[in-house]
């Protein structure tokens, strides 16, 4: 069964808007949860690693004040896209693992559109 | 160096057929490669993964084979099925961070 939940699974919203995408650890409590976006036809490419009661490690090139990551608890981390924009619709997808463990099993991903 | 080059982009076998993705890699300080499946609007699935220290390892039909001097490694499926249409990817990481780099993807397409 999914280890990994995600929500919404898709939602449509207006340019300008802000969007809070959830992710939780069903049967583990995940101490780092990873978050990709995925556009079509491409790789998935990592966005942030999230760490539990920490702040979140941004990749080169990913806006942290556009892209808020809380991860508060050991079975939830949540992506928020600020002031959402056309050029952000795109596929979320979080991931977690564990201490001492090398898996990363993945949600079934956010479908994002913006208006 | 941290790139994780992957192919072919696509991939069409016959039903029954072996089906062979590549993938090579130059950060010798990867050790942990595993192969992920992805249906379309779907979260990637963890397939198989290997460490370095094994040059094959089977799990049913998938078999990944490791070649470490030649920093590739490559995924087969035996007997593919139509139910094995998917983009499959491969990763790569380093322990510290465990953060995945992953292939390019190749979009599998099994007919017939």
């Amino acid at each position: 069964g999914a280890v990994v939940s995600q929500h919404p699974s898709w939602v449509i919203c207006k340019s300008g808007t802000s969007v809070k995408i959830e992710c939780r650890s069903l049967d583990f409590q995940a101490t780092t949860m990873f978050w990709y976006r995925q556009f079509p036809k491409q790789s998935l490419m990592l966005m942030a690693t999230s760490n539990e009661g920490s702040k979140a490690t941004y990749e080169q090139g990913v806006e942290k004040d556009k892209f808020l990551i809380n991860h508060a608890s050991l079975t939830l981390s949540t992506l928020t896209v600020t002031s959402a924009h056309p050029e952000d619709s795109s596929f979320y997808i979080c991931s977690r693992t564990g201490q001492g463990i090398r898996e990363q099993f993945f949600g079934p991903g956010t479908r994002l559109t913006v208006l | 160096q941290q790139q994780v080059k992957q192919s072919p982009q696509s991939l069409i076998v016959q039903k029954g057929g072996i089906s062979i993705i590549n993938c090579a890699y130059e950060n010798t300080a990867f050790d942990y490669f595993p192969w992920y499946q992805q249906f379309p609007g779907k979260g990637p699935a963890l397939l198989i993964a290997i460490r370095p220290d094994v040059s094959e390892k089977k799990e049913g039909r998938f078999t990944i084979s490791f070649n470490k001097s030649a920093k590739q490694f490559s995924l087969h499926i035996m007997d593919s099925q139509p139910g094995d249409s998917a983009t499959y990817f491969c990763a790569a990481s380093v322990n510290q961070g465990g953060k995945l780099i992953f292939g390019q993807g190749t979009e599998l397409s099994v007919k017939p």
